[in-house]
């Protein structure tokens, strides 16, 4: 069965070091997300791409956060300088079309940690 | 704008028992509600989706969601729980605003736990 790939599944940095996360979606599907869940809390979409091109970045962080599909296939996260605030998890999903009640698959996550 | 609420945020209930997870939603039209089921260090799986039509949604793993305008819900109901059910519960709304057509606006969850 196709699953979202992500690495590494966890991430221990010291604050002001930089970070980064990888995704790859599944097969085919064209739009991908990111999303950070803070313990205790429900995702929280940070970015959206529908193949290279980003569709929604309106809640990431941009002077830290930066993402990045070129080919349109995988993806990476990436956060420089890490802060305190940053440790939680990092979850990236897929979906076929970018259309509502289209499902959206995830992966396992990356749990961040920064000290 | 849109929102979800789930008023409980941890469950215990004995296993065998009936289970009832709670959801609000504030939207202003027909809304896209989804029921995601997060283990511990996974990430979500889709266990129903509500669009339109019959407003009781049968889903993954035994689960069933009945769909209230009237009350703004989406209630997650199973009728005896397993012991592989622990786990944390998502309720989401679909956010059709704005050039993200898929968004997804998720809830704080509930912690379901299982009593042997």
């Amino acid at each position: 069965e196709a699953e979202v790939a992500q690495s590494p599944r966890y991430k221990i940095t010291e604050k002001s070091q930089a970070v980064a996360f990888w995704c790859d979606p599944i097969s085919g599907h064209a739009t991908l997300y990111w999303y950070r869940q803070i313990l205790g809390q429900g995702p929280e979409l940070l970015v959206q791409f529908q193949d290279e091109s980003v569709v929604d970045d309106s809640q990431l962080p941009k002077d830290r956060f930066s993402a990045e599909r070129l080919k349109g296939v995988d993806s990476t996260l990436k956060i420089q300088p890490a802060e305190l605030g940053d440790s939680a998890m990092y979850l990236c999903a897929s979906s076929k079309l970018a259309v509502q009640g289209n499902e959206q698959f995830f992966g396992p996550g990356t749990r961040l940690t920064v000290l | 704008a849109q929102s979800v609420t789930q008023p409980d945020i941890h469950i215990t209930v004995s296993e065998g028992a009936s289970l009832e997870l709670r959801c609000n939603y504030s939207y202003g039209a027909t809304p896209y509600l989804f029921w995601y089921v997060q283990s511990p260090g996974q990430g979500l799986q889709l266990l129903l989706k509500y669009f339109s039509g019959d407003t009781l949604v049968q889903g993954i793993k035994g689960f069933e969601a009945e769909f209230k305008r009237s009350q703004s819900s989406f209630n997650l109901r199973k009728p005896s729980v397993h012991w592989s059910d622990a786990a944390e519960y998502f309720c989401a709304v679909g956010a059709s605003r704005g050039s993200s057509a898929s968004k997804i606006i998720f809830g704080s969850g509930t912690r379901l736990s299982i009593r042997p």
